[in-house]
């Protein structure tokens, strides 16, 4: 298994656009999470879903976010409109029941001008 | 979630053992403690948990006391990779789902 596959791996967009982070969870993983990762906030867990159903949005931090799971094998996180404080690594994660472990994917690092 | 203290960093010489400490006065009866670690520009990385006895697998052991207030993670022979940030979490299991609350953590610096 290849692990936690996020796409782009960089990005680098203009303030106003839209961005679209995309994951493929480890197969047979069901839960997923989104993080966001800033020098001035650490770690912060964004959403989680089980069973592709969003379960705590709690952490999203505006109306601009949005996440998908359409099927167990795909997420994606999207910010419309982009702002340049959303810049951070964005890191999805999987696990498989309620207590045990979460695989990290590689991150995606956005940067919005 | 109980809130967790760590020191801020720490160093360790290559071959001896690194004992990273954890406090958590405030742990409940049914919250367990995890270790996360996040070598630099990568994703964290799960290590080890543990809820009242002391755990041991092929990364680390994890030793908590009786009254379950602090813990300590043990690297038994710290390599150069394990130059990374460790995180104490402690969380409670829900279950519709488990959400890990990341601190600050400890940077551990692993010197030849």
């Amino acid at each position: 298994d290849a692990g936690v596959i996020q796409s782009p791996r960089h990005e680098v967009t203009e303030m106003g656009q839209e961005v679209t982070l995309r994951c493929k969870p480890i197969s047979g993983h069901d839960y997923l999470f989104w993080y966001r990762q800033t020098m001035m906030r650490g770690l912060e867990l964004l959403i989680y879903f089980n069973n592709n159903v969003p379960i705590d949005d709690s952490g999203m931090p505006e109306d601009r976010f949005s996440a998908k799971m359409p099927n167990a094998s795909f997420s994606t996180l999207k910010i419309q409109p982009s702002e340049p404080r959303d810049s951070a690594v964005y890191f999805c994660a999987g696990g498989y029941g309620s207590y045990n472990e979460q695989f990290f994917g590689p991150g995606t690092r956005l940067t919005v001008l | 979630d109980a809130k967790t203290t760590q020191p801020t960093s720490m160093d360790c010489a290559e071959g001896r053992a690194a004992n990273l400490p954890c406090n958590h006065s405030t742990i409940s009866g049914n919250e367990y403690v995890y270790w996360y670690r996040q070598i630099h520009s990568q994703g964290p990385q799960y290590i080890i948990h543990g809820l009242k006895n002391n755990e041991t697998n092929e990364m680390a052991s994890l030793i908590i006391t009786e009254d379950r207030k602090s813990s300590t993670l043990i690297l038994p022979h710290a390599t150069l990779r394990d130059t990374a940030v460790y995180y104490c979490i402690v969380r409670v299991l829900e279950t519709s789902g488990s959400r890990l609350t990341f601190g600050e953590g400890t940077q551990l610096t692993v010197n030849p």
